[in-house]
């Protein structure tokens, strides 16, 4: 079974441009979350989708950050315009959704340098 | 808010004992987890406890909470080159809920 896959590795842009990362979660998952870190920092959330809907975007940063889910499959979280402080590793996340469930697998980042 | 500290490095001789420590806020916790990155990987689940446990023990792991302070440890025994990483700390309220996780702990062996 393939894990959560996130496209690209890294990705290197300058300040004001814009940068779409994506992720594919594990088939059949309908969980899907992004967290990210910066600096060396905690790990911190950004939003968690059921399926194409938004469950808990309470950790968005503000407006610059577009995150979609269309038909439930993978993600794209778009950064418009790009700031410095953007810079850092998105994670990406997905979890089945069974109550029984309490592990969510992680893909290996994207990492994010604004110039 | 939710909160989680941890130290941010460790250093430890090849084969003694590691012990990461973890403090968190929330008292809603009811999962507490240790992942695991190591350089250029993803974060791997290592273990987790359920905040009505007291400990868990998986081989060389050991998690020991105590819900009253707040803290969480994890023990690893027989510390090898392979377990050099950052080490997570982390707590969701529910399975499905968003993970609240520490800074990290860096944990370097030195022989």
């Amino acid at each position: 079974e393939a894990g959560v896959t996130q496209f690209p590795s890294h990705s290197v842009i300058e300040k004001g441009q814009t940068v779409t990362l994506r992720c594919d979660p594990i088939s059949g998952h309908d969980n899907l979350y992004w967290y990210r870190r910066v600096m060396g920092k905690e790990i911190k959330f950004l939003l968690h989708f059921v399926k194409e809907s938004k469950q808990d975007e309470s950790g968005m940063p503000n407006n610059r950050f577009l995150a979609e889910r269309t038909g439930g499959t993978y993600s794209t979280l778009k950064v418009q315009p790009a700031e410095l402080e953007d810079s850092g590793v998105y994670f990406c996340a997905s979890s089945s959704g069974t109550s029984l469930s309490y592990e969510q697998y992680f893909g290996p980042g994207t990492r994010l340098t604004v110039t | 808010g939710e909160d989680v500290e941890q130290s941010l490095f460790l250093s430890v001789r090849e084969g003694d004992s590691s012990v990461i420590n973890c403090t968190y806020t929330d008292s809603s916790s009811t999962y507490l987890y240790w992942y695991k990155q190591e350089p250029g990987a993803g974060l791997q689940l290592l273990t987790y406890i359920f905040s009505n446990m007291d400990m868990k023990q998986d081989q060389r792991l050991t998690v020991l909470l105590n819900k009253k302070d707040k803290h969480l440890s994890l023990r690893i025994a027989d510390t090898q080159t392979g377990d050099s990483a950052i080490y997570f700390c982390a707590e969701s309220s529910s399975s499905a809920s968003k993970i609240i996780f520490g800074s990290g702990t860096r944990l370097s062996i030195r022989p």
